[in-house]
């Protein structure tokens, strides 16, 4: 059974650093992108980039280029998007998807991320 | 970039009707791919459509899409309680992917 466990909730000050995880199991993690898409408070979807753990080759949107970093390390199955500086607007739910020739198959469970000012 | 449309906001139906939401591209999506998620409150979004028209593992048959170009639907034949949620549709013709902004359907 494929499967997308998430790291916990965060609550973080702004200008702080953090790093969340996705790990993959049930397939081969290497073969497949993994990525990342963002929920604001009471708001749509917005796909934020995508990884490709063989080759660690990445794709961005250009909403969050420069914003976000999207990691992984294929050797423990598991995708990280990091943040050097939050921001008060980073408050969202952040989803990790496995993409598969384009859309999403597969979800994890959403990781909450609280920024305060 | 290509920008979805999705219409209506918010579709207020009863149990048993049939729905038929709307997605509008700005520009025409390559090779219909073009997928379809239904999110429940408080849950990850589920893949309900891919290729436009293909149903996803387990999608009961009463979800189906349709379309090309720049409009493309999803219509559920009978609507049963738990399907009164929030639908997007996605987009991967072109990079970067983008969603649609939801359209709700409700219960009337």
């Amino acid at each position: 059974e494929v499967q997308l466990v998430q790291s916990g909730a965060e609550v973080k000050k702004s200008g702080e650093s953090l790093k969340i995880s996705c790990q993959g199991s049930g397939y081969t993690f290497p073969n497949y992108w993994i990525g990342w898409v963002r929920q604001m408070p009471g708001k749509g979807l917005e796909w934020m980039g995508i990884i490709y753990p063989g080759d660690s080759k990445t794709k961005h949107s250009p909403s969050f280029q420069g914003h976000v970093t999207i990691s992984a390390d294929k050797s423990i199955s598991t995708a990280y998007l990091q943040w050097n500086s939050l921001q008060a607007s980073d408050t969202a739910i952040y989803y990790c998807v496995r993409e598969n020739n384009g859309y999403f198959d597969y979800w994890g469970q959403g990781a909450l991320v609280t920024v305060s000012s | 970039e290509i920008v979805l449309t999705q219409s209506p906001g918010t579709l207020s139906l009863s149990p048993g009707e049939r729905a038929t939401l709307s997605c509008r591209a700005s520009q025409s999506v390559s090779s219909s791919y073009l997928a379809w998620y239904q999110q429940k409150l408080g849950q990850a979004p589920r893949l309900l459509i891919y290729g436009a028209s293909s149903r996803a593992t387990g999608i009961p048959d009463r979800f189906s899409g349709s379309g090309s170009g720049t409009d493309f639907t999803l219509t559920i034949s009978r609507l049963e309680p738990e399907d009164f949620v929030v639908y997007y549709c996605q987009q991967y013709g072109s990079s970067p992917w983008t969603f649609g902004q939801g359209t709700k359907v409700e219960i009337k």
